[in-house]
């Protein structure tokens, strides 16, 4: 399966700051997606994030506080805006290879917002 | 849209000893159901998954049972070790290989000696 690599591992914010999140693929994909899991909870899908145009996002999530790129097939990045405590949570990355291939996820971006 | 429910919360099991983890779905359009282990601080990984031409599929010690009537399926882990201990996740989704998935709430499993 694809090696996903995701940069930061952790991070700690002032409230009201803006923070980019890098996926890496070591391969091509069809498909890559953005999760947030707040702590001890489960995993939610913020968007999806398509190569060339701009990312498909889930109920409760806005292009103004999680733009998305994605400039070829084998990254994406993900920035949260205007941090409040409220945003502290991991940020996690997934990718799909296509077919009937499954997701396989990144090691997360733990986010604290001060 | 999708709804996954996962029972129960927290499972507690002497080693040895089997572990059955259930989630139901609502959306009747869904066909592919992955499993996930998520151990503390580290990524979701994939376990098992299963689509909806399928009943039961086993790997080792692990194996997903699907029942499309009653929109239920189940993981089950066999001769269970310490470290199976993790939380498990299960999901479901429409389109195959899962473009868009909807996860459960997760299971604490804890296996003791």
């Amino acid at each position: 399966s694809a090696v996903i690599s995701q940069k930061p591992s952790r991070d700690i914010c002032q409230r009201g700051t803006s923070l980019t999140i890098q996926c890496q693929v070591d391969s091509q994909v069809t498909m890559m997606f953005w999760y947030r899991q707040q702590p001890g909870q489960s995993l939610t899908l913020i968007a999806t994030a398509n190569q060339g145009s701009e990312a498909t996002y889930e109920s409760g999530f806005v292009i103004d506080k999680f733009p998305i790129s994605r400039p070829n097939l084998t990254f994406s990045t993900l920035t949260v805006s205007n941090m409040s405590p409220e945003d502290s949570s991991i940020y996690l990355c997934s990718a799909r290879q296509g077919g009937n291939q499954p997701q396989h996820f990144g090691d997360g971006t733990r986010l604290s917002i001060l | 849209g999708e709804n996954v429910e996962q029972h129960p919360s927290t499972l507690s099991v002497q080693e040895g000893d089997s572990a059955v983890i259930k989630c139901t779905y609502s959306d009747s359009a869904s066909n592919y159901f992955p499993w996930y282990k998520q151990e503390l601080g580290k990524r979701p990984q994939l376990i098992i998954d299963i689509r909806s031409n399928v009943g039961e599929k086993k790997d080792q010690r692990i194996a997903v049972t699907l029942n499309k009537t009653a929109k239920h399926f189940s993981l089950h882990i066999t001769e269970t070790q310490p470290e199976d201990s993790a939380v498990y996740f299960c999901a479901a989704a429409s389109g195959g290989g899962g473009n868009k998935l909807t996860f459960g709430t997760g299971t604490q499993l804890k296996v003791e000696l």
